[in-house]
């Protein structure tokens, strides 16, 4: 039930672009993606909820193909401040049922 | 902005000994998580909680574990017998009333050490 993510990490220069994705093998209600620094909680990047729909904020967005069952976090001209666990969180069940998240994607910029 | 706020930032026992973990949710969220995170490894689910009751529990979640919301405010995680392997960074999450675009709010954690 645990949704898979690649890949596991990434090493970029300051404005590279990275693309993280995350496949479900289960119908998914939602995709939420989550930055976590070291020592820190989950940060809310943002939520996907219908099939085909790709949202954005600042040099990153992502998209959500309902059909098949992914989704993918594009990070483009990567900041420094960019660094750290990427987790794709999926919501099968509908609103409330719990979040189950990946492995995480550890990326990290250099400058 | 409305913080879930989480008790004490830090806590160590020794194998054996109950520990109570607590949060605050933020005021009109309606559901609850408790999720756990060994270090270095992935965020895993516990239990959540909706309406006073457990709504669904992982395979963690043995009779070690309970959840309450006593006062109605305060969600807490009891662990009655910790042993070694409960070392981890405890997360409350908590979610507002069905809307979209509505994440989990998570709390700066509990990171609990057993000796």
């Amino acid at each position: 039930q645990q949704p898979v993510q690649s890949p596991q990490a990434v090493i970029l220069r300051e404005g590279e672009d990275a693309v993280i994705n995350c496949s479900s093998s289960k119908a998914l209600y939602s995709v939420h993606w989550y930055r976590q620094k070291h020592g820190e909680a989950p940060v809310f990047l943002m939520i996907l909820l219908k099939g085909g729909e790709q949202k954005g904020h600042d040099k990153i967005s992502a998209s959500f193909n309902e059909k098949k069952q992914q989704s993918s976090l594009y990070l483009t001209a990567s900041q420094l401040s960019y660094s750290g666990t990427y987790f794709c969180g999926t919501e099968i069940g509908g609103y409330g049922n719990k979040l189950v998240f990946g492995a995480g994607t550890i990326l990290r910029v250099k400058s | 902005e409305p913080e879930v706020t989480q008790t004490p930032s830090h806590q160590v026992t020794q194998m054996g000994q109950e520990v109570i973990l607590r949060c605050v949710p933020i005021s009109n969220h309606l559901y609850f998580y408790w999720y756990r995170q060994i270090l270095g490894q992935k965020v895993e689910f516990l239990v959540s909680f909706y309406n006073n009751e457990i709504s669904e529990k992982s395979e963690i979640f043995d009779d070690q574990f309970s959840v309450e919301r006593p006062d109605g405010s305060n969600f807490t995680l009891k662990i009655r017998s910790t042993k070694l392997e409960d070392s981890a960074m405890y997360f409350c999450a908590t979610q507002p009333p069905r809307g979209d675009n509505s994440p989990l709010h998570f709390g700066n954690g509990t990171r609990l050490t057993v000796t």
